[in-house]
């Protein structure tokens, strides 16, 4: 089974421009989650959708991010404009959510992405 | 979430047994233990969780004791590509907080 597909693997950008990150859940999963991390902060969520539905995006660092996932197998993070304080690994996780106990969720390759 | 501990590091030789502990006192009825590992550059990976008994799956064991305080996850034949961060969580399922909770480790060498 294919996983949780991401890319571009590595991004490099200058400050100012925008960058846009792709993440392809796991076939049948309804939820999609977006996580960064850098050695500072560790690993930190940013934003998760249910069936598509951004359900809590408290995590987003400011207006410049944004995230959308237009259909069950597709999401972005868009970060306009960049800085570079924004390099980071950004991972994307899906999962199928039941409401109980099954919510483990699987992590893509991530994005390594820096802004010069 | 409830908090845990977990030492820094550990050593173990290749085709040993990797016991990694997991100390998680406060942790309530409804949640659970889960352990994901990350290795250099790469994605979490999730290794396996439970509630109260133990559970086995290809990859590892998971030993949790009575009380719940604490639990083990044990690679049974330990491989140099096994050199790894692991995290152990704690969690519920219960309302909209689905964050995971990943805390500094154990960073896990496989010694050859």
């Amino acid at each position: 089974d294919a996983g949780v597909i991401q890319s571009p693997r590595h991004e490099v950008t200058e400050m100012g421009q925008e960058v846009t990150l792709r993440c392809k859940p796991i076939s049948g999963h309804n939820s999609l989650f977006w996580y960064r991390q850098t050695m500072m902060r560790g690993l930190e969520l940013l934003i998760y959708f249910n069936n598509n539905v951004p359900i809590d995006d408290s995590g987003m660092p400011e207006d410049r991010f944004s995230a959308k996932m237009p259909n069950a197998s597709f999401s972005t993070l868009k970060i306009q404009p960049s800085e570079p304080r924004d390099s980071a690994v950004y991972f994307c996780a899906s999962s199928l959510w039941g409401g109980r106990d099954t919510d483990t969720q699987y992590f893509g390759p991530g994005t390594r992405l820096t802004v010069l | 979430d409830a908090k845990t501990t977990q030492p820094p590091s550990m050593d173990c030789a290749e085709g040993r047994a990797a016991n990694l502990p997991c100390n998680h006192s406060t942790i309530s009825g409804n949640e659970y233990v889960y352990w994901y590992r990350q290795i250099h550059s790469q994605g979490p990976q999730y290794i396996i969780h439970g509630l109260k008994n133990n559970e086995t799956n290809e990859m590892a064991s998971l030993i949790i004791t009575e009380d719940r305080k604490s639990s083990t996850l044990i690679l049974p034949h330990a491989t140099l590509r096994d050199t790894a961060v692991y995290y152990c969580i704690v969690r519920a399922f219960s309302g909209s907080a689905r964050q995971l909770t990943f805390g500094s480790g154990t960073q896990l060498t496989v010694l050859p």
